[in-house]
């Protein structure tokens, strides 16, 4: 069965630093995955995907992840962030073929400091 | 479009009662799906719909029934509330089979059961 790790529960960083966060995941094939932003109180919202191709993938808010099949991982990052991007990050990993959902990973959840 | 819209946003229920969670989508996406959401767990999928009249259990589907009448709504049956099912539950839909993975989620339902 598909599995998504996020190693870190919790990770603060200074307003304007670098970010990176971590998703390990576990699959067979070549997987499907996401990165997704939950702020407080709401639904989550599609940062950005990879699906094949290219490693390194662009999304909104000027985050970015890279594959990395012989890591098994998909981390996030960001070269400097905003106050606004406090919230909580899921990675998920979808099956190749079938229609049963995401597999999340338990989040990571993003303190900004001033 | 209103995109992905659920109601109620919160609900208080007593042990046994029962209640429907509505979901509708006004973007003609044939897959839905319903997540519950809680605290160090991520989102795990409780069931899913490939399209009117198919519907399928996800990793947690005990004590929810679903159905899908139409293309645009997939309500949650809770049959007999239990503490265990305090959560936030979170609706998704997407295209079709081939896109199933890019999911629009909607913005919750908080549910305390006493």
């Amino acid at each position: 069965a598909q599995s998504v790790t996020q190693p870190d529960i919790h990770i603060t960083v200074s307003e304007g630093a670098s970010l990176e966060l971590r998703c390990n995941y576990s699959y067979g094939a070549t997987p499907y995955l996401f990165w997704y932003v939950q702020s407080p109180g709401q639904g989550l919202q599609l940062l950005l995907k990879y699906f094949s191709g290219d490693t390194l993938v662009q999304g909104i808010k000027g985050f970015e992840a890279e594959f990395k099949r012989s890591q098994s991982s998909f981390n996030l990052r960001k070269p400097s962030v905003h106050w606004s991007d406090a919230a909580e990050y899921f990675c998920a990993v979808a099956s190749g073929g079938g229609a049963d959902g995401l597999t999340f990973g338990k989040g990571t959840h993003l303190i900004i400091q001033p | 479009n209103a995109g992905v819209t659920q109601t109620p946003k919160f609900q208080v229920l007593k042990t046994g009662q029962s209640m429907t969670l509505q979901c509708a989508q006004d973007m003609n996406h044939e897959y839905m799906s319903w997540y519950r959401q809680d605290p160090g767990m991520g989102l795990r999928l409780i069931h899913y719909s490939v399209g009117a009249g198919i519907t399928d259990q996800g990793e947690v589907p005990n004590g929810y029934n679903v159905s899908r009448s139409t293309t645009e709504d997939f309500p949650l049956r809770l049959l007999s509330a239990a503490p265990s099912q305090t959560s936030v539950y979170f609706c998704a839909s997407s295209h079709d089979g081939t896109r199933t993975y890019e999911q629009y989620f909607g913005p919750g339902t908080r549910l305390t059961v006493t």
